[in-house]
């Protein structure tokens, strides 16, 4: 299966300890997103990478959030000092867009997620 | 700013019944709209997709036509089998911010034999 994976699938962990997730995405996508969904709703856009470089990130995302990219392949996302209200399923999506101002539709393929429960 | 509202569920039909999940959207510029589909357990899968005004998007006999004047998306299947019980989201893309889709609720549909 070349899909987008996620590991863990499933991770608990107490208020206030650090966690990180992974996320691989098809071998030949350029962009990369992060995306967190509640329970009864849609995802939420967190941050984008095009390669290495993160472009944007949602004001969703707190300082105690960071991700990187950084070979332009795999990425993590770290959250630190997690809070009960992070508790939540992360999911990673990746796509091919040709060049970053190119207008052409972006079709983004999503991981299985990870889901986190912050006790 | 962008946004999509989709019907509320659960919508529950038996099987063979005709299915229409409502979407409406709001968007900057000119949207790509798309449906999503996910299954129990499972990532979201792109169920079918539309990039411009009229177009129809289609896949496993369900459909959508992009509908620019009421701004709407809706889904629709003609015989609903139970397989199809899922939760249903509809999306937009624009580039115009940095290619981030903005998703609807969602509505889950169980079928029923």
């Amino acid at each position: 299966d070349t899909g987008v994976s996620q590991n863990p699938r499933h991770k608990i962990t107490k208020r206030g300890q650090n966690v990180t997730f992974r996320c691989d995405p098809i071998s030949e996508h350029n962009r990369l997103y992060w995306y967190r969904q509640t329970l009864g709703q849609g995802p939420e856009f967190l941050t984008y990478f095009q390669n290495e470089a993160q472009l944007e990130k949602s004001r969703l995302l707190s300082d105690r959030f960071s991700a990187e990219r950084p070979k332009g392949s795999f990425s993590t996302l770290e959250i630190q000092r997690t809070e009960q209200g992070d508790s939540a399923m992360y999911l990673c999506a990746s796509s091919y867009g040709p060049g970053q101002g190119d207008v052409r539709t972006d079709t983004q393929y999503f991981g299985p997620g990870t889901r986190l429960t912050v006790l | 700013g962008n946004s999509v509202t989709q019907m509320e569920g659960p919508v529950t039909l038996s099987e063979e019944a005709f299915l229409t999940i409502n979407c409406t959207y709001t968007a900057t510029g000119y949207p790509s709209l798309f449906w999503y589909v996910q299954y129990p357990g499972e990532g979201l899968q792109l169920l079918l997709k539309a990039t411009k005004a009229d177009d129809k998007g289609s896949n496993k006999g369900f459909e959508a036509t992009y509908r620019k004047e009421t701004t709407s998306f809706h889904l629709e299947k003609g015989s609903v089998q139970v397989s199809d019980s899922a939760v249903y989201f509809c999306a937009l893309h624009t580039v115009y911010n940095f290619n981030k889709f903005y998703f609807g609720s969602g509505t889950k549909l169980n079928v029923k034999p």
